[in-house]
Order: structure tokens, then sequence, then C-alpha cells
């Protein structure tokens, strides 16, 4: 089953808004991590959170881990047009004898000029 | 000068056929991976190689073999392709296990009719 969905499954906000994806989990991870995936394109890996941190900063990028509510969000702050695209969170489980990156199901973004 | 390249970018083939994607990276990683992504924008890891070795072999079909002739390439083989096959295929690869930042391809569209 997969393990990490995100919420919303579609976002369209105004240029300059923030934009807010969340993703839950449910086994415990070693890290958590963020990629965009333009259309038509590969995915890019935007940040990687480690189990034992709660905040990382990327630029216009923030995102949260909170473990005991198996969650995160990524925050995009002033968003451009070029953000448009499909957010995926990917989880690392601590458990299991390789590292198995598991993604969800993604959030499309899309932002209007 | 691409990080990880496949070929071909489109596969329009029959039912039956067998076709092949090609993988390479010029990253150093030693790390590589099979993705499918389906219509839904599901993601879902098919297979990871370590130094050429399988490491990762989920539930697929044995109708999909990868193959790894050195750590710079893993290509994947499909026999008897199905319509069920149609998806996006995505390699990528990585400095070490899963659980590090994944670099991914152009992607590869496969269509069966």
């Amino acid at each position: 089953s997969q393990q990490g969905e995100e919420d919303p499954q579609a976002l369209s906000i105004q240029e300059g808004e923030n934009a807010t994806m969340n993703c839950s989990y449910k086994t415990s991870i070693n890290n958590l991590q963020w990629y965009r995936q333009n259309s038509g394109r590969g995915l890019v890996h935007l940040i990687l959170i480690r189990s034992n941190e709660r905040e990382k900063h990327s630029g216009r990028l923030r995102v949260t881990l909170d473990t005991s509510k198996k969650s995160s969000s990524l925050l995009i702050t002033a968003s451009r047009a070029a953000d448009t695209a499909s957010y995926f969170c990917a989880t690392v489980p601590t458990s299991g004898g390789y590292q198995k990156v598991t993604f969800g199901t993604g959030t499309k973004l899309q932002v209007i000029p | 000068d691409t990080a990880v390249s496949q070929t071909p970018k489109y596969l329009v083939t029959q039912m039956g056929n067998d076709k092949s994607i090609k993988c390479e990276q010029n990253l150093g990683h030693d790390t590589m991976y099979w993705y499918k992504q389906d219509s839904k924008k599901f993601l879902k890891i098919m297979f990871s190689y370590n130094n050429k070795e399988l490491i990762i072999n989920e539930t697929v079909p044995n109708r999909f073999s990868p193959k790894s002739p050195d750590k710079a390439h893993l290509n994947l083989h499909i026999n008897s392709l199905e319509l069920g096959d149609s998806a996006v295929y995505f390699c990528a690869s990585s400095q070490a296990g899963g659980g590090s930042t994944q670099y991914f391809g152009p992607g590869t569209r496969l269509t069966v009719l």
C-alpha cells in the first residue's frame, strides 16, 4: 500500500500567494523527501528532512515534519507561475534491510499569473 | 550534460511485442532504479540495482527484466507487452541507498496498442 498520501490532490492559487501541501504517512521513517514534477518531465528533488529534524528551509520552500502525527507539510511562499507542477512526498522507512523510497499520490499545484 | 538519460523518450508498439528502454547516468552513483508512473501519476518502484547487483525487485511480472551491464547503466527489457504496461517509465540514480536523494531521468512514455 502507499506510504504517503498528499493533501490536497489539487491546488490552484494566484501568483504571489503561499501554497501549502500536506503529506501523511503510516510507518516510522528515516527521512522524508519532497520532489517536484513538471508536466512531461522527471521528478526533481527539492528537500530532504530527517526524522530528528522538525523544520527545514530552502529558498522559498519550508518543510515541517511531525513524526508524532506522521505528517509533513511543504510551504511555498510567494508562488510564481513557474512553480506550477505536481509535488510528491517520498518516505524512507526505518525498518527493512534496504531503504526503499515510497512516493505519495502527489499534489497538483497550479499558480495563476 | 544530462545527468540521467533515457532512450527512447516515446515508444509506441503493438501488444505482444518485446521492447527495451535504456538508462545511463553520468553522476558516478552506485544505485539505480526503475519506476513506473501510471495515468493517475502514481509512482511505483519496480527495481533497484546497487553496483550491478539487484537489490529491490517489487511484485513485477517476470516479463520485465532489468539488466545492469555496469554501474552507469540500467536497462529494462519487457517481453510480450500488454495494454496495462502503458505508462511512463522513469529511471533514477542515487549516490547511496534509497534513503538518499534520487536523480530522475526524463521518462519514457510507453504506449501499447
